[in-house]
C-alpha cells in the first residue's frame, strides 16, 4: 500500500512560538494532500487541503494566517502553526490520496503547547 | 455541506460475535465510503471502501454494504478477535477539490471493544 510519512511524531513547543510538521508522499506523488486535525476520543476533522503549485483551501473557520499550509513538491507539504498557543494542542494527521478518492494517513504529529 | 452520522459511538461484543456499524450520509452526490480503523494513537488505516456502483463488498471478515436509496452504510465484521478493539471511522466523499481528488467527511467514531 500507499506509505505516508509525517515528521515529527510529536513537538513540545512554548507559547507564542512557530511549529513546522512535514508530510511526505514515500511511493507516489500527489498533488493534493489533505491536512486533519484530531482531539482525543474525537473524529477528524479536515482543516485543509494542500495543492501542489497553488494555494491551499481552507474550511471554514480555520485561520489560514495560522496555519501555513505550503505544497512545495509532488510528495511534499508542509503545515505551520504560527504563535502557537495552548488550544492548538491536539494531534495532526495528513493524508493524500491515490487516484482521486482513496486517501492514505500519515502517522500523526502530537503538538502540545505549553 | 456532507453529513455524516455514524451509530453506535460504543460497541462492546464478544469474541466470535459478529459486530456491525451503521453510518448514514446525506448528500446524494457522494460516490466513495471508505472504513478506517484507528488504534490509539496511531494513524486511521483504511480496512474497506465502497463505490456507489456496487452493493456489497467482502474481504475476508470484513465487508460493506451500501443502500444509496436510503443514503445508509453498514460495516460488519464477523468471528471478531480481540485485535479488531479499535476506533472505527466510516467516510462518504464530498466534493470535487483540487487538482481531481474528494474530499472525506468522517463520521464520529464507533469504540469498539471485543472482549476475550
Amino acid at each position: 500500500g500507499a506509505v505516508v510519512s509525517q515528521h515529527p511524531s510529536w513537538v513540545i513547543c512554548k507559547s507564542g512560538t512557530s511549529v513546522k510538521i512535514e508530510c511526505r508522499s514515500l511511493d507516489f506523488q500527489a498533488t493534493t494532500m489533505f491536512w486533519y486535525r484530531q482531539f482525543p476520543k474525537q473524529s477528524l476533522m479536515l482543516m485543509a487541503t494542500s495543492n501542489e503549485g497553488s494555494k491551499a483551501t481552507y474550511e471554514q473557520g480555520v485561520e489560514k494566517d495560522k496555519f501555513l499550509i505550503n505544497h512545495a513538491s509532488l510528495t511534499l507539504s508542509t503545515l505551520t502553526v504560527t504563535s502557537a498557543h495552548p488550544e492548538d494542542s491536539s494531534f495532526y494527521i495528513c493524508s493524500a490520496p491515490i487516484g482521486t478518492d482513496t486517501q492514505y494517513f500519515g502517522p500523526g504529529t502530537r503538538l502540545t503547547v505549553l | 455541506g456532507e453529513n455524516v452520522e455514524q451509530h453506535p459511538s460504543t460497541l462492546s461484543v464478544q469474541e466470535g460475535d459478529s459486530a456491525v456499524i451503521k453510518c448514514t450520509y446525506s448528500d446524494s452526490a457522494s460516490n466513495y465510503f471508505p472504513w478506517y480503523k484507528q488504534e490509539l494513537g496511531k494513524r486511521p488505516q483504511l480496512i474497506i471502501d465502497i463505490r456507489s456502483n456496487v452493493g456489497e463488498k467482502k474481504d475476508q471478515r470484513i465487508a460493506v454494504t451500501l443502500n444509496k436509496t436510503a443514503k445508509h452504510f453498514s460495516l460488519h465484521i464477523t468471528e471478531t478477535q480481540p485485535e479488531d478493539s479499535a476506533v472505527y471511522f466510516c467516510a462518504a466523499s464530498m466534493k470535487y477539490s483540487g487538482a481531481g481528488s474528494y474530499q472525506l467527511t468522517f463520521g464520529k467514531g464507533t469504540k469498539l471493544s471485543v472482549i476475550p
